[in-house]
């Protein structure tokens, strides 16, 4: 079965600090593999998708193939960064499959 | 506002009662996806919508749930004698396309079973 995981509940940095948020997935084929955030008091929403490649607030996420991870690093924490944050599969039906989250606090 | 919408927002119920949510998906959107969340945990895998077709199923889903989609637009979420293993946040998501694409969620129905 398809499964994502993120190692760390909890990541405490202090602003300005690099943050790197880990994710390890399972799936030999080619996986569709996203970030999504959820800040206090608001939806889950989208972070960003692999296959675009893009940045946005300044994290980026790289798939690695061989060490089947999908880590989201940003080069300076800020404090609106703090948020829970989930890594996610897509399947072949669309569905996702989520990790257990990790919470990043920035501390001013 | 034109993002997805769950009612109600917060529902607290007794053991062995019944309880329906609703999801109102984003209008274009011909995907409809329930997950379940708990304290803790990320968001799992219910069920799923293409139009009106249910088109899967999790081992989540007990038969005391039940799901509809009757026009393709809003959906409906049943658990019928409720459980305290049921309480957690239900969320409702949808989206454009299959795979790849954006799921835009709504804010949740929280369950708690007393």
């Amino acid at each position: 079965a398809q499964r994502v995981t993120q190692p760390e509940k909890l990541l405490s940095v202090f602003k300005g600090a690099p943050v790197e948020l880990k994710c390890n997935y399972s799936y030999s084929g080619s996986p569709e593999l996203f970030w999504y955030v959820q800040y206090s008091r608001q939806r889950l929403q989208l972070l960003l998708r692999h296959i675009s490649r893009e940045s946005i607030k300044g994290f980026t996420a790289d798939l690695n193939k061989g060490e089947t991870s999908f880590h989201l690093k940003k080069p300076f924490a800020q404090e609106e960064d703090s948020a829970m944050y989930y890594c996610a599969q897509g399947s072949n039906t669309g569905k996702l499959i989520f990790g257990q989250g990790t919470t990043l606090q920035v501390k001013p | 506002d034109t993002g997805v919408s769950q009612d109600p927002r917060h529902k607290i119920t007794k053991r062995g009662q019944n309880v329906t949510f609703r999801c109102d998906p984003i209008s274009e959107h011909n995907r409809l996806y329930w997950y379940r969340q708990t304290l803790g945990q990320g968001p799992e895998f219910l069920t799923y919508f293409q139009n009106e077709a249910q088109l899967e199923k999790s081992r989540l889903l007990s038969d005391r749930f039940s799901a509809e989609r009757p026009k393709g637009s809003f959906s409906t979420l049943e658990i019928q004698r409720t459980e305290q293993g049921d309480s957690a946040m239900y969320l409702c998501a949808s989206s454009f396309g299959t795979r790849g694409y954006e799921q835009f969620f709504g804010p949740g129905t929280r369950l708690t079973v007393l």
